[in-house]
């Protein structure tokens, strides 16, 4: 029973191409994290939805975008792939209340190759 | 102010020995402080986590210890195991409405048998 799911874990693409990579929780959080890792291990947080409500947009490209079709999932859309977005994708969850066991649990991420 | 710093980069021990790996941060508003162990190839896995209120906190073999004044937090590592070869990230949590995690750098530790 995996908690915080993605898929696909690996994804290699053309530059120009478009592609999405899914996320599902079954944690039962109300929100939900799109982080980005790259090369030198770096965790940057891109986006931040709570009950499907978007709440933190760091500053990233507009080809990036984000649908929650409701509060267990989180997409990541990116059109007009450039090399600079090969890294790894993470999609994590948690509480977003204070009081509350809030810690982030993450996904096993996604390897995204532009080539 | 949103910044998490953390040192040692990396870090190389013996078995048995204890790694200590440390983080500083600005924001008060940081209400928060987990610890995530990451193996290669695979996500960020909760370790531990403190809140702002409690000086140490300790789970089985590892411990962190928070000093609010300082602003500052470590994670101990007892009795290390060379299973414990993994990048170790500190964070923090925004709770100033954000709620966002940031993460300090990383720090890759090898235990050597």
């Amino acid at each position: 029973d995996t908690a915080v799911s993605q898929t696909p874990k690996y994804l290699v693409t053309q530059m120009g191409n478009d592609k999405s990579i899914k996320c599902e929780q079954n944690l039962g959080h109300d929100t939900m994290y799109w982080y980005k890792q790259d090369s030198k291990k770096f965790l940057k947080i891109m986006f931040s939805y709570n009950n499907k409500e978007l709440i933190i947009n760091e500053t990233v490209p507009n080809r990036f975008s984000p649908k929650s079709p409701d509060k267990a999932h989180l997409n990541l859309h990116i059109n007009s792939l450039e090399l600079g977005d090969s890294a790894v994708y993470f999609c994590a969850s948690s509480h977003r209340g204070v009081g509350r066991n809030t810690e982030a649990f993450f996904g096993q991420g996604t390897r995204l190759t532009v080539v | 102010q949103q910044q998490v710093k953390q040192s040692p980069q990396s870090l190389i021990v013996q078995k048995g020995g204890i790694p200590i790996i440390n983080c500083a941060y600005e924001n008060t508003a940081f209400d928060y402080f987990p610890w995530y162990q990451q193996f290669p190839g695979k996500g960020p896995a909760l370790l531990i986590a403190i809140r702002p209120d409690v000086s140490e906190k300790k789970e089985g073999r590892f411990t962190i210890s928070f000093n609010k004044s300082a602003k500052q937090f470590s994670l101990h590592i007892m009795d290390s195991q060379p299973g414990d070869s993994a990048t170790y990230f500190c964070a923090a949590r925004d709770g100033s409405g954000t709620y966002k995690y940031i993460f300090g750098t990383g720090t890759r530790l090898k235990v050597l048998a």
